[in-house]
């Protein structure tokens, strides 16, 4: 069965330090999302991704993200100086479409601490 | 923004007793999604109910969406140890964005 992958799992950074995060969304897929959860928390939406463009984000979102298609398989998300409040797991999904019926399908996660 | 209120917070249960846990909106959503989140994981998709009233099962679960489409209950039938994790409701209106609760951990005791 056609599943999301993440890389790094685990990731370790320095504070101030830019990381990049991978997703590889399944195939036939066209929306691309980002959430993440701080450790105890409720996954938390980050942004959507359409056709090249994001569609939406929520507040957390801030000019310190940004959000890239690379190439025709991977999604990435890109925190350019982080902080410590940072440290989460961070999901990415991925959809068909946006119709009744076509659900996000969630990665395993990369978990970031942010020293 | 929207807020999804998931009751129990925690749940400690025998082997082989019905669980059921709920969520409550201010507002409507249009689809209730239920998850289910071991260690480590990403949440994995459990039941997506999609017309209020609805009643939708899966094995061992159960979920209904609730008429007034600011609810959502998830039972689970003879609890079995695997059945342990984070379990989080979560709601979708636009199809873009999911509101998540913040989850029922269920333990259960063999």
């Amino acid at each position: 069965e056609p599943e999301v992958t993440q890389t790094p799992s685990h990731q370790v950074t320095q504070m101030g330090q830019e990381v990049i995060l991978r997703c590889v969304p399944i195939s036939n897929h066209l929306y691309f999302y980002w959430y993440r959860q701080i450790l105890g928390q409720k996954v938390e939406f980050l942004v959507s991704f359409y056709n090249n463009e994001i569609s939406e984000k929520s507040e957390i979102f801030d000019d310190q993200f940004s959000v890239e298609r690379p190439d025709g398989s991977n999604f990435t998300l890109k925190i350019r100086s982080t902080k410590l409040e940072d440290s989460a797991m961070y999901f990415c999904a991925s959809s068909k479409g946006q119709r009744r019926g076509e659900t996000q399908y969630f990665g395993p996660g990369t978990r970031l601490l942010v020293l | 923004g929207q807020q999804l209120n998931q009751s129990p917070q925690s749940m400690f249960i025998q082997e082989g007793e019905d669980v059921s846990m709920n969520c409550t909106s201010s507002s409507i959503f249009n689809t209730w999604l239920w998850y289910k989140q071991e260690p480590g994981e990403g949440p994995v998709l459990l039941i997506a109910l999609y017309k209020a009233g609805e009643l939708t099962s899966n094995g061992r679960l159960t979920a209904q969406f609730g008429i007034t489409r600011k609810d959502s209950f998830l039972n689970i039938s003879a609890s079995i140890p695997s059945d342990v994790g984070i379990y989080f409701c979560a709601g979708d209106n636009a199809g873009n964005m999911l509101t998540f609760g913040g989850g029922t951990r269920l333990m259960v005791k063999p």
